[in-house]
């Protein structure tokens, strides 16, 4: 079974939708991450989270936002999608200030 | 700010061919630098990572140097395969006291053909 899973991998949604990304981990790690990833623009963090009590905004939190129900599990919520959140999201997990171990994506798509 | 600059692609290469694929990097502080590699419809691996000056990082025959005084750290391979064709990142990393927050480049397509 993968390290790092995210549901779901696929999602089209309409715009003004409230929509939830799930990101879980068994790697015991204590840092979550979230990302988006757009054609030439490499990823940029959203939020992230060094522990369950620790969120905090990354380069473009704007629109969106976190919760951190367990030290495994760290979603991303749309309040209101919009088509320009239409991307690809990663999550991503790290122990201390080691590298970041990344979930396989979800694709979501904003009409 | 932190930043990473990596060169644009698509790369497209003969297999066998020799890669080079460049990565220059500005940081306040002295950071690690990692490049990741993402395969078709996957995530984000870890390919190799150098966390000091002059450091090498090499996995699977891919070899990147640290080089501070040039704030480089490009990527080679002597001789690639088909199936190295994918998109790579060069990332940094630079410990503050909240903790580390990666910073990617745009990265780079890799298309390798027979």
């Amino acid at each position: 079974d993968a390290d790092v899973t995210q549901t779901p991998r696929n999602r089209i949604t309409k715009t003004g939708k409230r929509i939830m990304l799930e990101c879980s981990q068994t790697k015991g790690h204590d840092r979550m991450y979230w990302y988006r990833q757009d054609p030439g623009l490499g990823l940029r963090l959203i939020y992230y989270s060094f522990d369950v009590k620790d969120i905090n905004k990354g380069e473009i939190s704007d629109g969106y936002s976190v919760s951190r129900q367990a030290q495994a599990k760290f979603s991303l919520s749309l309040e209101s999608a919009i088509p320009n959140q239409t991307a690809l999201y990663f999550c991503a997990t790290s122990q201390g200030v080691s590298e970041q171990y990344f979930g396989p994506g979800t694709r979501l798509t904003v009409t | 700010g932190n930043s990473v600059t990596q060169m644009e692609g698509p790369v497209t290469l003969s297999e066998e061919a020799f890669l080079t694929i460049n990565c220059t990097y500005t940081a306040t502080g002295y950071p690690s630098l990692f490049w990741y590699v993402q395969y078709p419809g996957e995530g984000l691996q870890l390919l190799l990572k150098a966390t000091k000056a002059d450091d090498k990082g090499s996995n699977k025959g891919f070899e990147a140097t640290y080089r501070k005084e040039t704030t480089s750290f490009h990527l080679e391979k002597g001789s690639v395969q088909v199936s190295d064709s994918a998109v790579y990142f060069c990332a940094l990393s630079v410990f503050t006291g909240g903790g580390n927050k990666l910073t990617f480049g745009t990265g780079t397509q890799l298309k390798v053909e027979l």
